[in-house]
């Protein structure tokens, strides 16, 4: 069962372009919700998050939008550069459960910004 | 660096041995999360250890066993290996026990083949 999942293996951008990033949920008991970025041979770091109480979060090129309703949130990378290039998992949790940090991810995308 | 060390970052192996992967969290963390990522699948949470205890569970196979230390290390054990075992291990560690929205800091991660 897939709790979160990320339907678009890959997408690729051109430099300065925008990334848009998609990711679906089911379980409608998670209310907060993070994107990771992961660099090849190297461990996922955190990149930006939301909770449930919110529709929008930016921070600099970064926004992530959560559409409760459709149990829906995307990333939105403006403007696109090389160094984003990286598989990007969307993540998901239940803060007001016992899941104790337990995070559900999706399959990743791999974006590729070509220069 | 995310400041969590997981050793070895390769291991191969046969079908029926058993191996110990090691992780040392960051300084000052208390809870470590132990993350499975198979071919095509995103990570899947293993458990999680805070302060020396279990503290959550995931799907984690009974062949499979963990362990947090006073010096908060970490080792997962993983024991009559299959083929499908073959995967990478992430390690994680965050401050607390993650009740709230914390980040986790990830590894990078440990290679497991088994042939």
């Amino acid at each position: 069962d897939q709790q979160v999942k990320q339907n678009s293996p890959s997408l690729s951008v051109q430099e300065g372009r925008i990334s848009i990033l998609n990711c679906d949920y089911t379980n409608s008991m998670f209310d907060y919700f993070l994107w990771y970025k992961k660099y090849p041979a190297e461990g996922p770091t955190f990149l930006i998050s939301i909770s449930s109480i919110k529709d929008k979060n930016e921070d600099g090129r970064f926004t992530v939008f959560l559409n409760k309703s459709a149990k829906h949130l995307s990333l939105h990378i403006v403007p696109s550069q090389p160094g984003d290039s990286a598989v990007y998992f969307c993540a998901a949790f239940n803060a007001g459960g016992t899941s104790y940090g337990k995070l559900t991810f999706g399959q990743g995308t791999i974006l590729t910004v070509h220069p | 660096d995310s400041g969590v060390t997981q050793t070895p970052k390769h291991l191969i192996t046969a079908t029926g041995q058993r191996v110990t992967l090691r992780c040392s969290p960051r300084s000052g963390d208390l809870s470590v999360y132990w993350y499975q990522q198979s071919l095509d699948q995103g990570l899947q949470f293993l458990i999680q250890y805070y302060n020396g205890e279990e503290r959550a569970k995931g799907n984690i196979l009974e062949r499979f066993s963990a362990q947090q230390f006073p010096d908060l290390h970490s080792e997962l054990n993983l024991s009559s290996l299959e083929l499908g075992d073959s995967a990478l291990y992430f390690c994680a560690s965050s401050v607390g026990a993650a009740e709230s929205n914390e980040k986790l800091f990830f590894g990078s991660g440990t290679q497991l083949s088994v042939l």
